[in-house]
């Protein structure tokens, strides 16, 4: 089952940062926290992972609290297109599955 | 961008019938997964694939399901005799050597199975 609890919808504005927020409490020492989307039916799409440091990349950024109970992703400038499921994801190192959530809807309005 | 390729898109069969889903992983990936999802439903790991035998494997997949990379570039997910319950996206993955991969896996879009 999955490790992770997220609001299972969120809206945002175009333009606008969305800030998806994820608890891992359970998390332990050796696991990672990955973001994925999942546009309409087409296959998840990597967006980002981390330990304990904050992350950034091209699409976002991962901002994961020092006791690593909880994690939270940004879009910085929300776009149509950012219209997805997005799915926080607790992966122990050396594991080779995902476990997949229901995620979290996100729906950019314009 | 490298990416992992799925045909058909979408694949009817009738009760009963074998099916085989097939899938292009990316070229330097050494790891392989097939995933489902029931339409309104999680996506759910079904197997993984690493020098050419299966390293972990899930309850859904049973003796109805195998995996075969047949010739070094194609990966294969069979399903032996469909029922009605198997219809589903299903989704081919591929990845580098894990955990600390810097992109994590890369889906393909999907294979839609509808079985009636």
């Amino acid at each position: 089952d999955a490790k992770t609890t997220q609001p299972t919808s969120m809206d945002c504005a175009e333009g606008r940062a969305a800030n998806l927020p994820c608890n891992h409490s359970t998390i332990s020492g050796n696991e990672y926290v990955y973001w994925y989307r999942q546009i309409h039916s087409q296959g998840p799409q990597y967006i980002i992972h981390g330990l304990k440091n904050n992350e950034t990349n091209e699409m976002a950024s991962l901002i994961i609290t020092e006791d690593r109970k909880s994690s939270t992703l940004i879009l910085p400038h929300a776009t149509l297109r950012d219209t997805a499921v997005y799915y926080c994801i607790v992966r122990p190192q050396g594991a080779q599955k995902l476990v997949f959530g229901q995620g979290t809807r996100l729906t950019i309005n314009p | 961008e490298p990416e992992v390729t799925q045909t058909p898109s979408h694949q009817v069969t009738q009760m009963g019938q074998e099916v085989i889903l097939r899938c292009v992983p990316i070229s330097n990936h050494l790891y392989f997964y097939w995933y489902r999802q029931i339409l309104g439903q999680k996506v759910e790991f079904l197997v993984s694939f690493y020098n050419n035998e299966i390293s972990e494997k899930s309850e859904i997949f049973d003796d109805q399901f195998s995996v075969e990379r047949p010739d070094g570039s194609n990966f294969t997910l069979k399903i032996r005799s469909t029922k009605l319950e198997d219809s589903a996206m299903y989704f081919c993955a591929s990845s580098t050597d894990f955990p600390l991969v810097e992109d994590g896996y890369t889906f393909g879009s999907g294979t839609r199975l509808t079985v009636v």
